[in-house]
């Protein structure tokens, strides 16, 4: 079965700062990886996919993270925090017949002015 | 593209009480999702469907959980006899057909159950 662990349920950053936030998963199979944010009250928005081919996955809003097998990985990164990047990070693999998402179980983002 | 539609956002109900959630997915998404999330976790899934079949029920969804998507297009949420360990967010999701690992799914804004 797969499964995601998020190492640090609150992460703080000053502004400008190296964003990163830790994801290992496990997987039986070639897993298909993703990360999703989520502001309050509101659902979840996709900032970057991994399935197949490079290793080093750009989205959106300044964000990238690194697949590494090796290390089953998939850790998300951003230069320089912003204000807005503050919200809670989900980082999740598909498994199933269905290839439903199983999720970490968040890490909140705090960004300090 | 307007997105995946979630109604109501919010209910309050008391215990025992039996509640329906809609779900309208992006038109001519084939796939849809229903997770739920608990406060500080991430969400997990309850059940999927392809069309109007479905397809794949979670562990979590007990006898008093049904859900169903008639015509392939809106799908609906029910719990009867609702009870305090329901209290949650029921998210839905959507993606469409073709190579799955291309087509992440698309979440609504969820539907927030409280239970009195």
């Amino acid at each position: 079965a797969q499964s995601v662990t998020q190492l640090g349920s609150h992460v703080s950053v000053s502004e400008g700062a190296l964003v990163l936030l830790r994801c290992n998963y496990s997987s039986s199979v070639p897993p298909y990886l993703f990360w999703y944010v989520q502001y309050p009250n509101q659902g979840l928005q996709l900032l970057l996919k991994y399935t197949t081919g490079a290793t080093l996955v750009k989205g959106i809003n300044g964000f990238e993270a690194e697949f590494k097998k090796s290390e089953t990985s998939f850790h998300l990164t951003k230069p320089s925090a912003h204000m807005s990047d503050a919200a809670e990070y989900f980082c999740a693999v598909t498994s199933g017949s269905a290839r439903q998402l199983t999720f970490g179980s968040g890490t909140q983002l705090t960004v300090l002015p | 593209d307007t997105g995946v539609s979630q109604n109501p956002r919010h209910k309050i109900t008391k215990r025992g009480q039996n509640v329906t959630f809609r779900c309208d997915p992006i038109s001519e998404h084939n796939r849809l999702y229903w997770y739920r999330q608990t406060l500080g976790q991430g969400p997990e899934f309850l059940t999927y469907f392809q069309n109007e079949a479905q397809l794949e029920k979670s562990r979590l969804l007990s006898d008093r959980f049904s859900a169903e998507r008639p015509k392939g297009s809106f799908s609906t949420l029910e719990i009867q006899r609702t009870e305090q360990g329901d209290s949650a967010m029921y998210l839905c999701a959507s993606s469409p057909m073709g190579v799955i690992s291309n087509q992440p799914q698309h979440f609504g804004d969820g539907t927030r159950l409280s239970i009195l």
